[in-house]
Order: C-alpha cells, then structure tokens, then sequence
C-alpha cells in the first residue's frame, strides 16, 4: 500500500514550456486535490475532484488544468509555466466524496520555472 | 517585496518537555478541525482531529484543545522529542468546503 505517488519528484522549466503532474492513490479514495505551498506558506488549493468525474476550482486555479482520469489518478497541468509557479506541488486523497474528510498527502513534486 | 508569511512563528522546546503549539481560526462555523506535520522535504502527515462538538482529544503523546468561544485550537506534544521537529499546521472545514490551512508553526527540539 503505497497511499499517494507523485511524479515527477524535481522538475525544472521554462517560462512558457508545459508539463503534466501525476498523481495516483491505491487507498480507493474518492476525492483527490492539488496543493501549492511556497516558502513560508500553508498550502493552498488549486483544483479538487469530489468524486471520479468531477471537478472543481480552489484557491488558486489560475495558470492550471486538471484531469481526473479514473479513481486513481489525478494530474495535474501547466499549458505554460511562469516564474510564479515556482513551488512545492502537493497531492492529497480522501476517503469519502466530498471536501469535508482528512486528507492523506503525497510526497511532492518541487518545480522551478527559470 | 516582502512575502507575508516567510517568517513562520517558531517554538524551541528542550528534550522532554512538552509543547503547545497554537492556532487561531477565522470561520465560527467551521466544524471539524485537524493538525498536520509536516517534516522537512515531505508532504503533510495528519496527526490528530477534532470536531466541533468536542472540546479536547487525545492520541498517542498529543492532545488537542478547542475553544470555540476563542476560535482557538492547540496541540500538545507530552514529552518532546527530536523526531518531533517539523512544520505543524492547523486546519478547518466548513460543511463541505475544502480544507484551510492556517500559515504554520515551526517546532524545534532542542537535545
């Protein structure tokens, strides 16, 4: 039982190149999130799916795209990077559908847009 | 410009002491509270809940408190340990809104 896998674990862009970050859970949780979290800072929501099928915006949606693809997996876009996406990307599932359940995290993925 | 938030508050405790790290919240209908650590370099464990209708709850070495007339909720960590450093950060749900996660408080144990 591995819980949340993140890949890639470091990744360094361009401003303006894309990429996509994964995100999978085998804990047949059935909502899935991405966090954002700068030096400093407590994390903030870019995208949730409640439920395989769905998606919602969170915080900080601007610059992102998200898919979820089955129950398992959840990614993560960026169509075009800029400096300001710089951070810590975290993904997190939870058990039951809906937001209001505690959140087992992944490791994270460390980006830097140069 | 300066980024609110860099300097995280942070709490030095000595090897075997206990710690209390504090937390305000804003929502006075959040109902269901939970503190996270989170260790240098990896994503944020879940320690320990609690919900509205409760006031204190204890786990293994940490008890957390709520006061609602406040809107404060604290951890306590009986006998710190080094293992024990991290990131702690408090969070709050409302109904079926997400997660919100307070900025955090850095834990130092001191040997």
């Amino acid at each position: 039982n591995a819980g949340v896998t993140q890949t890639p674990k470091f990744q360094v862009l361009k401003t303006g190149q894309s990429m996509t970050l994964q995100c999978a859970q085998d804990m047949n949780h059935n909502s899935m999130y991405w966090y954002r979290q700068d030096p400093g800072m407590g994390l903030r929501l870019i995208y949730y799916s409640a439920s395989e099928g769905t998606t919602d915006k969170g915080e900080v949606p601007n610059g992102y795209n998200v898919s979820r693809l089955n129950k398992r997996e959840f990614s993560l876009r960026l169509e075009s990077a800029a400096p300001s996406q710089t951070s810590v990307y975290f993904c997190a599932s939870s058990e039951m559908p809906g937001v209001a359940q505690t959140q087992y995290f992944g490791p994270g993925t460390r980006l830097l847009v140069l | 410009g300066e980024s609110v938030g860099l300097h995280l508050p942070t709490l030095s405790v000595q090897e075997g002491d206990n710690s209390i790290i504090n937390c305000a919240y804003s929502n006075s209908a959040s109902d269901y509270f939970i503190w996270y650590k989170q260790e240098s370099g990896k994503g944020p464990q879940f320690i320990i809940d609690i919900r509205s209708n409760m006031d204190k709850r204890q786990g293994q070495r940490v008890t957390v408190l709520l006061n609602k007339t406040v809107k404060h909720l604290s951890l306590q960590i009986a006998a710190t340990q080094p293992g024990d450093s991290a990131v702690y950060f408090c969070a709050e749900i409302s109904g079926n809104t997400p997660l919100v996660f307070g900025k955090g408080t850095r834990l130092s144990v001191i040997a």
